[in-house]
């Protein structure tokens, strides 16, 4: 399996608070993402980074924001944690973009009260 | 625009076969295939190139109309272990080299 980690697994937080996610990855891949997945929308891009601190935001970028300052590391951060943010959160990672395959991280899910 | 998945979900007998279809409005690139077991990470099945290139796994098929916008999973002779939510993401010239998914369809595979 391909190294990559997700941190916490688990999260219960209360709304107002900051939270952040770490991926780490051992592969040395360029691509690095961060989807939520909620029942009925599939995967839904927040960000993604195609190198050390080069990220660019996805389809549902507001209310979080990433850094990626070493190329095994992408962290997601919730300035402000709302309800509508609970949701399980996959880490993925790829070689390139494109026709490239998607590896993914076990997930993290937040639970914000 | 989230590509459409259908069925949305489908109860089979083990042997049984079933296709699974993703439906876009926007020109596609490329069209990928994933698995999700409950509770697990998606994992990949199968990439679809515009030009008829298949990369992926060897017992699940899949066909790509690049016209019509479509794509299809075809699994023959289902088995137990072929039950789960099944993904497709789409890429194309609106995209930004990034994957639309659809909402997936759960596929039961009954002894």
């Amino acid at each position: 399996d391909a190294g990559i980690t997700q941190s916490p697994r688990h999260k219960v937080t209360e709304t107002g608070t900051p939270v952040t996610l770490r991926c780490h990855q051992t592969e040395n891949h360029r691509y690095m993402y961060w989807y939520r997945q909620d029942p009925g929308h599939g995967l839904r891009l927040i960000h993604y980074s195609y190198g050390v601190k080069d990220t660019d935001k996805g389809e549902v970028s507001d209310g979080y924001s990433v850094s990626r300052s070493k190329t095994e590391d992408f962290l997601l951060t919730l300035e402000s944690a709302t309800s509508s943010q609970t949701s399980v959160y996959f880490c993925a990672i790829s070689e390139n973009s494109g026709a490239n395959v998607l590896t993914f991280g076990a997930g993290s899910r937040l639970t914000v009260l | 625009q989230q590509p459409v998945q259908s069925p949305q979900a489908v109860i089979l007998r083990e042997g049984e076969d079933a296709v699974i279809n993703c439906s876009s409005s926007k020109a596609l690139y490329s069209v990928h295939w994933y698995r999700q077991k409950h509770g697990e990470a998606p994992v990949f099945l199968m990439i679809l190139l515009k030009g008829g290139e298949q990369k992926g796994h060897e017992k699940i098929s899949a066909s790509f109309n690049e016209k019509k916008q479509q794509s299809s999973l075809y699994l023959t002779a289902s088995q137990l272990s072929y039950s789960g939510t099944y993904f497709c993401g789409t890429e194309g010239p609106t995209s930004n080299y990034q994957l639309i998914w659809g909402a997936g369809t759960k596929l039961i595979i009954k002894p």
